[in-house]
């Protein structure tokens, strides 16, 4: 158990539909990562919150949000899901905001049917 | 564009042997390389990793051999056993920097 949870661990939904994936992050860690790992493009950044704020946009779809709440964990929105979004997004955490030493979480594998 | 380029995709080695998996990135202002592990239905973890000013690192049987002017690092897993079958990424960043950039992986099959 690498300390860092996220929920669902598995989610089966329909394009269109609208999803929420959660994340706490390691006790002590402010900063938390969201990356998305598909079969053809890897694992990709999309963003990064510090202690509530946002510090970092990567690949992000504008169809996805995310924020950090004042319990530090943090929430990813996905909506009008494609056929594409289908993957594994994994949420990490680290204790300040260098991405140097990341602990992932296992995953919440995704697919839209 | 991917900025880490990681070879190759798979690999198959017998238990005992030696596995080599490269990178190469572009972006000079990368100033942190480190490896992940990953196996079935879990999340990246952390390896090990090496700075530029270090041409090489040892954490038991794992090294990082790193050549700054080719822009290239390597892994190199020793005496390879079967719990180290597992795709591996690389990955490289600025450490004041907020992403990790990471390779496509390598898969890594310890024949036993």
């Amino acid at each position: 158990d690498s300390g860092v949870t996220q929920t669902p661990k598995h989610l089966i939904t329909a394009t269109g539909q609208r999803v929420t994936l959660r994340c706490s992050p390691r006790s002590g860690d402010l900063s938390v990562y969201w990356y998305q790992q598909s079969l053809d493009q890897g694992l990709q950044f999309l963003i990064h919150y510090y202690n509530g704020e946002e510090r970092a946009k990567g690949n992000i779809l504008e169809r996805f949000s995310a924020q950090q709440f004042p319990d530090l964990h943090s929430e990813l929105n996905l909506s009008s899901l494609e056929l594409g979004d289908s993957a594994l997004y994994f949420c990490a955490s680290s204790r300040s905001t260098g991405a140097n030493v990341l602990t992932f979480g296992a995953g919440s594998r995704l697919t839209v049917l | 564009q991917q900025q880490v380029k990681q070879s190759p995709q798979s690999l198959i080695v017998q238990k005992g042997g030696i596995s080599i998996i490269n990178c190469a990135y572009e972006n000079t202002a990368f100033d942190y390389f480190p490896w992940y592990q990953q196996f079935p239905g879990k999340g990246p973890a952390l390896l090990i990793a090496i700075r530029p000013d270090v041409s090489e690192k040892k954490e038991g049987r794992f090294t990082i051999s790193f050549n700054k002017s080719a822009k290239q690092f390597s892994l190199h897993i020793m005496d390879s056993q079967p719990g180290d079958s597992a795709t591996y990424f690389c990955a490289a960043s600025m450490l004041s920097d907020y992403k990790l950039s990471f390779g496509a992986g390598t898969t890594v099959t310890v024949r036993a």
